[in-house]
């Protein structure tokens, strides 16, 4: 069974700081998804990785994969409050892509 | 505007009622899920369908029926609940899961089953 998890699960960072959150997951895959919830909001897709060594960036998120190590990360760079968020890893292993499995989630608040 | 909609937004019912949740997305895509999300659990998925037919069913109980009529729309008829069923149900699509296309969510519906 695919277990995923993510560390910290609770994130509490001063404006302008840099953190990041890991997502470690124990079967073969090379498909992983992070996605952000607003309080009482849907999730919203924000990166999609699909490779060894895979390298996203959109502002002050960046993520990568590590297939080998079986470990995703999110950075955030020079945090501001707007990012404050849960953020949710997911994976989805062969042949079964339709079947994401997500981490427990991080909850993001940034201080000014 | 996400583009996928689900109704109603809120839901109340007993655990001798029956109800249905509906979802319909707007963005042609050709599989549609219901994912569970519980206070303090990771998101559960109940069950998929790629092209109307269902490919996924997460052990969910009987008492949950999903239904796809077309590629747009999904129900989930909900029958003899139980209290620990109450939850966000949130409905998704996705153009290629097999090319990697993520998945689309609704705002969802918040169930109490009292």
């Amino acid at each position: 069974e695919l277990k995923v998890e993510q560390n910290p699960l609770f994130l509490s960072m001063q404006e302008g700081k840099n953190y990041t959150i890991y997502c470690n997951y124990s079967t073969t895959s090379d498909r992983l998804y992070w996605y952000r919830q607003d309080p009482g909001k849907s999730l919203e897709s924000l990166f999609v990785l699909l490779s060894n060594g895979a390298v996203k960036q959109e502002g002050r998120l960046m993520a990568s994969l590590d297939t080998k190590a079986r470990l995703s990360t999110l950075h955030i760079t020079a945090a501001v409050h707007d990012l404050s968020a849960t953020y949710f890893c997911a994976v989805a292993t062969t042949p079964s892509y339709g079947k994401l499995t997500f981490g427990q989630g991080t909850i993001l608040t940034v201080h000014p | 505007e996400t583009g996928v909609t689900q109704t109603p937004r809120h839901l109340v019912m007993g655990m001798t009622n029956k109800k249905s949740l509906k979802c319909e997305q707007h963005l042609g895509h050709n599989a549609m899920y219901w994912y569970k999300q519980s206070a303090k659990k990771p998101l559960e998925l109940m069950f998929v369908y790629n092209f109307k037919e269902q490919t996924e069913n997460n052990s969910v109980p009987s008492r949950f029926s999903p239904e796809c009529p077309n590629s747009s729309h999904l129900f989930l008829h909900l029958h003899t609940l139980q209290p620990e069923d109450s939850a966000l149900y949130l409905c998704a699509s996705s153009q290629d899961p097999g090319a990697g296309s993520p998945l689309h969510f609704g705002n969802g519906t918040r169930l109490t089953v009292t």
